[in-house]
This record gives structure tokens, C-alpha cells and sequence, in this order.
């Protein structure tokens, strides 16, 4: 168990619909990583939070965004779903922002 | 840019066979190095890391070496067993100021240990 808390595991979704991914970091970690991994694209970075703060954006779509709250706790939205969105969509923590991350079980996204 | 690149795989081998997976980059600096895997359905687990050259990671028998040199990181174990059986990726961090700091990942090495 690495300490990050991903919800919920799966997501089914159709088409153009909206859904919200949640992600409790590691306690004392100060930065959230939000991953895609699909299988022809691999690992993708999306989007970094540290302390609250956008930090550094990745390949993530203007339909996609991110927030991390006072908690420190994240929520990955992503809106007018399409087929291609569905993937395992990861979370992760570290103390600092170059430090290694620890990952969540990940979310699985269906989207039909 | 930076990037890292990994052997395709996948990999298959004997159980009690030695394991090398390949590992280069491309890096701005001198980033961090790690490898990570990923048993089915779970999320990556961090394996080792190597946070300056020369530097050896090692877990679980196996290890891997910052070679600035030659730029690689590769992973290997002397002998695997069939729970080895994973996806294996390797990362970089850039440590630079001014970088963002995030992980980058190889495309992964899946590896079948067969009993």
C-alpha cells in the first residue's frame, strides 16, 4: 500500500459526459501528479500540483483540469468525454517536486 | 528533448534466468533515475533509484547503476522467479532549476517469468 487513495477504481461513462476522479496524496506529501496510461500511449504526465499550486502542465487536454484543495487532497475533471479517453488514470505524491512519486491503484476509465 | 527509452519487450524467460532490461536517456543536467513496476492491476510501485552517477540502486535482488558515461540505467537480478513477472519502466526526474520536476517514463518492459 503506498499511502495514495484513488476513487473510484472504475468509471463507466458514455460520450460526452463529465466525471470527477478524486486522490488523497500520501500524508505529509506536498505535491499531486496526475498520469494516463493507455496502451498506445503509454505513461502520459498530465498535470503537477504542489501545495495547492499549478505547478507544471503535461499533455492534458483543454477539456481535462485539475485542482488541489487547502486539504491537499486533488480532483482530475474531465468533460465531453470521447472514446479515446478511456484509460487508467493515475495519481501521485512526493514530499517535494523532484523527489520519486508514489502511486495510487489508479482509476480505470470506461468510456462508451 | 529529454525522454528515456527502454528495450521493446515483451520479455519472456526461465524461472531462475538472469534478467537485463535495457535502459538510455536523454536528459538536460544530471536527472535522477529510477525504475518502477507494475504488477496486473495494480498501480507502479517504485523498484530502485540512483540519484547521482555511479550510484548503484538495489531491491529485491535486483540493481541498477547510473552510468553517465553511457547514459543508461539498466535493471537486472541474477535470477528471477515467477512473482518478478511485471511491467518494468524506467523514469528520469530532471533536477535542474527551472524544470518541472515530474517523472518521465520509458514505454515499459513487460516481462513473463515461466515457471
Amino acid at each position: 500500500d503506498s499511502g495514495v487513495t484513488q476513487t473510484p477504481k472504475h468509471l463507466i461513462t458514455a460520450t460526452g459526459q463529465r466525471v470527477t476522479l478524486r486522490c488523497s496524496p500520501r500524508s505529509g506529501d506536498l505535491s499531486v501528479y496526475w498520469y494516463q496510461q493507455s496502451l498506445d500511449q503509454g505513461l502520459q504526465f498530465l498535470i503537477q500540483y504542489y501545495n495547492g499550486e499549478e505547478r507544471a502542465k503535461g499533455n492534458i487536454l483543454e477539456r481535462f483540469s485539475a485542482q488541489q484543495f487547502p486539504d491537499l487532497h486533488s480532483e482530475l475533471n474531465l468533460s465531453s468525454l470521447e472514446l479515446g479517453d478511456s484509460a487508467l488514470y493515475f495519481c501521485a505524491s512526493s514530499v517535494r517536486w523532484n523527489t520519486e512519486a508514489f502511486f495510487g491503484q489508479g482509476t480505470r476509465l470506461t468510456v462508451v | 528533448g529529454d525522454s528515456v527509452t527502454q528495450m521493446e519487450g515483451p520479455v519472456t524467460l526461465s524461472e531462475e534466468a538472469f534478467l537485463t532490461i535495457n535502459c538510455t536517456y536523454t536528459a538536460t543536467g544530471y536527472p535522477s533515475l529510477f525504475w518502477y513496476v507494475q504488477y496486473p492491476g495494480e498501480g507502479l510501485q517504485l523498484l530502485l533509484k540512483a540519484t547521482k552517477a555511479d550510484d548503484k540502486g538495489s531491491n529485491k535482488g535486483f540493481e541498477a547503476t547510473y552510468r553517465k558515461e553511457t547514459t543508461s540505467f539498466h535493471l537486472e537480478k541474477g535470477s528471477v522467479q515467477v512473482s518478478d513477472s511485471a511491467v518494468y519502466f524506467c523514469a528520469l526526474i530532471l533536477n535542474y532549476g527551472g524544470s518541472q520536476g515530474n517523472l518521465i517514463f520509458g514505454k515499459g518492459t513487460k516481462l513473463s517469468v515461466k515457471p
